[in-house]
């Protein structure tokens, strides 16, 4: 069964670095998403994307978030000048329809800011 | 403020017995509510997706049901199994403007036990 597939699955950055978080989604899905979770806390949604441009984004996502879709298949959060508070694990998710289609999420990338 | 509330929020059961999850949400204007299945250090995996006018959805040994009036949903476990153990996730998105926009309970965490 075709799945979303992210990279690095951990990724360990100093304060104030720029990382970037990639994903694959299925290849015939339209809606791409960014969500991350705190340790111990609940998903929380950051962004969503689709024809190129971004369709929703949380009071989470500001300034130093940008997304975006580079080539055909792949799909990145590249996070600005990073505070301790990013980290989280970050997941990627994709669905064929914004509306009543299931996610399907990758397993996520566990950012550390030090 | 839409919110998404779920009880309890941890849950220790004996392999074989059933359990019951529970949802109370206040999004407005309801789309769509979504039980999801997190294992830990997984994404979450999606297990029911139910609109506003349906009561019930089964997924194998899991049933959840919604009641669009009282604004609550319950996901219904049958002989449990221990891979069962994992975080249960209720989600409700609300639409806006053709966005929806999804917002996450902190999840039940069921623990089997054999």
């Amino acid at each position: 069964e075709p799945e979303v597939t992210q990279t690095p699955s951990h990724q360990v950055t100093q304060m104030g670095q720029e990382v970037i978080l990639r994903c694959v989604p299925i290849s015939n899905h339209l809606y791409f998403y960014w969500y991350r979770q705190i340790l111990g806390q609940k998903v929380e949604f950051l962004v969503s994307f689709y024809n190129n441009e971004i369709s929703e984004k949380s009071e989470i996502f500001d300034d130093q978030f940008s997304v975006e879709r580079p080539d055909g298949s792949n799909f990145t959060l590249k996070i600005r000048s990073t505070k301790l508070e990013d980290s989280a694990m970050y997941f990627c998710a994709s669905s064929r329809s914004p509306d009543n289609s299931p996610l399907h999420f990758g397993n996520g990338t566990r950012l550390t800011v030090t | 403020k839409n919110q998404v509330e779920q009880s309890p929020q941890s849950l220790i059961i004996l392999e074989g017995k059933n359990c019951t999850l529970q949802c109370n949400y206040t999004v407005s204007p309801f789309s769509n509510l979504r039980w999801y299945k997190q294992d830990t250090g997984r994404g979450p995996v999606s297990l029911t997706i139910m609109t506003f006018s349906e009561n019930t959805k089964s997924n194998g040994r899991y049933t959840a049901t919604l009641d669009a009036d009282t604004k609550q949903s319950s996901l219904h476990i049958t002989a449990s199994q221990l891979s069962d153990s994992a975080s249960y996730i209720c989600v409700v998105s609300w639409a806006e403007g053709g966005s929806y926009i999804p917002t996450f309970g902190r999840g039940t965490s069921l623990i089997v036990h054999p």
